[in-house]
């Protein structure tokens, strides 16, 4: 089954610093999301992203989010200024040309902020 | 408000036994609703989800769940546990097949496997 690529696996950075966590979405899907998941609580939407821009996004997804297609295949998620609240797993997911086929999760990268 | 309720945080049960996970949720009308499944270092992965029909929903890994309106569940079973079946499962209900930006998603339930 054709699968969504996340690197690094677990990033760890200092409060205040930028970090980007990249995505390799499935090669045909045109729908992209990125999801949260701090330790103990739900998996929570962030923002989902079709055309190169943004179609949707949760109060989560504030000024200090951003996400880009750079090219054809990346999709990144970029916190400007990391905060200790920042610490969680974020997961990034795609799915086919219409949107409405089921959505596939990368195995996300586990987001330390000290 | 939508919210999904997944009551237990961690079961344990016996390679070969019977499992349920329970799964329920608070919609307005008939929701869409899935169990996805996470292994450790995995991706989420969908099971199975409910848009219409039969109620009695069959997935991969042979899993099944089954909708009971009346009871606003969506309990996912599985009559012979596997040890690769250790993981953490979610169950998550949408609005609308298109609607995943409004999914939301249960805290989960950890699964354990006793040899």
């Amino acid at each position: 089954e054709p699968e969504v690529t996340q690197t690094p696996s677990h990033q760890v950075t200092q409060m205040g610093q930028e970090v980007i966590l990249r995505c390799v979405p499935i090669s045909n899907h045109l729908y992209f999301y990125w999801y949260r998941q701090i330790l103990g609580q739900k998996v929570e939407f962030l923002v989902s992203f079709y055309n190169n821009e943004i179609s949707e996004k949760s109060e989560i997804f504030d000024d200090q989010f951003s996400v880009e297609r750079p090219d054809g295949s990346n999709f990144t998620l970029k916190i400007r200024s990391t905060k200790l609240e920042d610490s969680a797993m974020y997961f990034c997911a795609s799915s086919g040309p219409s949107g409405n086929e089921k959505l596939f999760f990368g195995s996300g990268t586990q987001l330390s902020v000290l | 408000a939508q919210s999904v309720t997944q009551p237990d945080i961690h079961i344990t049960v016996s390679e070969g036994a019977s499992l349920e996970l329970r799964c329920n949720y608070s919609y307005g009308a008939t929701p869409y609703l899935f169990w996805y499944v996470q292994s450790p270092g995995q991706g989420l992965q969908l099971l199975l989800k409910y848009f219409s029909g039969d109620t009695l929903v069959q997935g991969i890994k042979g899993f099944e769940a089954e909708f009971k309106r009346s009871q606003s569940s969506f309990n996912l079973r599985k009559p012979s546990v596997h040890w690769s079946d250790a993981a953490e499962y979610f169950c998550a209900v949408a609005p609308g097949y298109s609607s995943a930006s409004k999914i939301i998603f249960g805290s989960g339930t950890r699964l354990s496997i006793r040899p």
